[in-house]
């Protein structure tokens, strides 16, 4: 079965602190991957995705996620937060052999403390 | 330079009585989609159009039905909304190929009273 688990419901960082958000995924082979953005009452924005290649992949504003094959998972980093990166983060999976819908985790809320 | 737009950004209705939500894109994406939202919850997939093929998830309640009339334009329609249908509802677009990326709109946040 398909499943995208996020193990932190909510995080609290200081800004100017480094931020990892975690997230593990069961699937039958290696997906596309994803981690998305949701701030206060707006849509989901795409932060970066992954298929192949380098397991460490660069994203919009600062923030990066690594690949790890051997532990199915695809953490979410960014060295120094900021006040605005407070938001909802998901994580996401999707097929890579077709178009298909996506899953996604249940998110981790991060707030960010001055 | 908003793609992808949904209208009201607000909408109140009443217990029972139908309401539409509506969503538009300028990506002419084939691929439009419904999502619900409920509170720290992740979003849930409704429905999606592949081109004109509507497809439905399997626990999609009756109540919610969906038109798209042409590429750009898709309608949520609940035709009795219930106290639990109050959420955010999400329109997202994509191009139909693997590992498309997904474009949301803002969301119309439907309170039921």
């Amino acid at each position: 079965a398909q499943s995208v688990t996020q193990p932190d419901i909510h995080i609290t960082v200081s800004e100017g602190a480094s931020l990892e958000l975690r997230c593990n995924y069961s699937y039958g082979a290696t997906p596309y991957l994803f981690w998305y953005v949701q701030s206060p009452g707006q849509g989901l924005q795409l932060l970066l995705k992954y298929f192949s290649g380098d397991t460490l992949v660069q994203g919009i504003k600062g923030f990066e996620a690594e690949f790890k094959r051997s532990q199915s998972s695809f953490n979410l980093r960014k060295p120094s937060v900021h006040w605005s990166d407070a938001a909802e983060y998901f994580c996401a999976v999707g097929p890579t052999d077709s178009w298909g819908k996506l899953q996604f985790g249940a998110g981790t809320q991060v707030v960010v403390t001055p | 330079d908003a793609m992808v737009i949904q209208n009201p950004r607000y909408q109140v209705t009443q217990f029972g009585k139908p309401v539409t939500l509506s969503c538009s894109q300028t990506l002419n994406h084939n691929v439009m989609y419904w999502y619900q939202q409920k509170s720290s919850q992740a979003p849930k997939l409704l429905f999606h159009y592949y081109d004109k093929d509507f497809n439905n998830e399997a626990d999609t309640p009756d109540n919610f039905q969906s038109r798209r009339p042409n590429t750009s334009f898709c309608f949520l329609d609940i035709r009795s909304p219930g106290l639990g249908d109050a959420a955010m509802y999400l329109c997202a677009t994509s191009r139909a190929g693997a590992g498309e990326k997904l474009f949301f709109g803002s969301g119309t946040q439907l309170s039921v009273l």
